[in-house]
């Protein structure tokens, strides 16, 4: 069965850090590009993050550049999220997600996503 | 940063009719090269993950009922539910993945009237 399975998420305080996971299976997971994207409370949809199958390319919008990195291992079948300098409105739900392609800025859509795992930030 | 409006922001349809939402792009998600559309649709349950309904506009995702179906081109894209159930209660949105950042549409709240 194909699955992506989040975990990491929790409570931390303004200017905190914290480190998402996210465990593939039932796919070749080092063939794929994999993305984060997020969704607060009653809201819509945002792409957080990009990372390319095996180039190491990564994207971020403006809102998390420079604070959060994406990485992947594809020996371990798992993609994280390392956030710092987190702000209260990085508030969401975090959701890993399968793009169909391997890499490159124009991507492909998202057809697999994880149950997503919550972050809260607050003091 | 490309912009994706839907509309509506809701949708009431009774059983059996024809739910139809529009997703409007600021710029172009057609590339000439492969004239493919980047768009995709989305289905986001209560307290479910989204799923993929459609992507390259109108290619239907293996699994999904052909009563959903895509339309549109350059910026100016819809999803058709032919004959709504009740089990399409659902915000629906929109994403172009032409660019970075990708972007989705603020989605539409669609309702059994």
């Amino acid at each position: 069965e194909v699955q992506l399975l989040e975990s990491g998420g929790g409570l931390v305080q303004p200017g905190g850090s914290l480190r998402l996971s996210c465990a593939a299976s039932g796919f070749s997971f080092s063939t794929y590009a994999m993305n984060w994207v997020r969704q607060a409370a009653g809201k819509g949809l945002e792409w957080v993050s990009s990372i390319g199958n095996s180039d190491g390319s990564t994207y971020y919008p403006d809102s998390v550049k420079g604070r959060f990195t994406i990485s992947r291992d594809n020996s371990k079948n798992t993609l994280y999220l390392q956030m710092n300098s987190l702000r209260v409105e990085d508030t969401a739900v975090y959701y890993c997600a399968k793009r169909t392609d391997g890499s490159g800025s124009r991507g492909g859509s998202f057809d697999i996503w994880g149950q997503g795992t919550m972050v809260t930030v607050s003091s | 940063d490309i912009v994706m409006t839907q509309s509506p922001d809701s949708l009431a349809v009774s059983l059996g009719e024809r739910a139809t939402i529009n997703c409007k792009a600021s710029q172009s998600v057609l590339y000439r090269s492969n004239n493919k559309n980047y768009l995709a649709w989305y289905q986001q349950k209560v307290g479910q993950p989204p799923k993929l309904l459609i992507y390259w506009a109108s290619t239907r995702e293996s699994g999904v009922p052909d009563r959903f179906s895509g339309s549109g081109s350059g910026t100016d894209f819809t999803l058709t539910i032919s004959s709504l159930q009740a089990e399409d209660v659902a915000v629906y949105y929109c994403q172009q993945y032409d660019s970075t950042p990708y972007t989705f549409g603020q989605g539409t709240k669609l309702e059994i009237k």
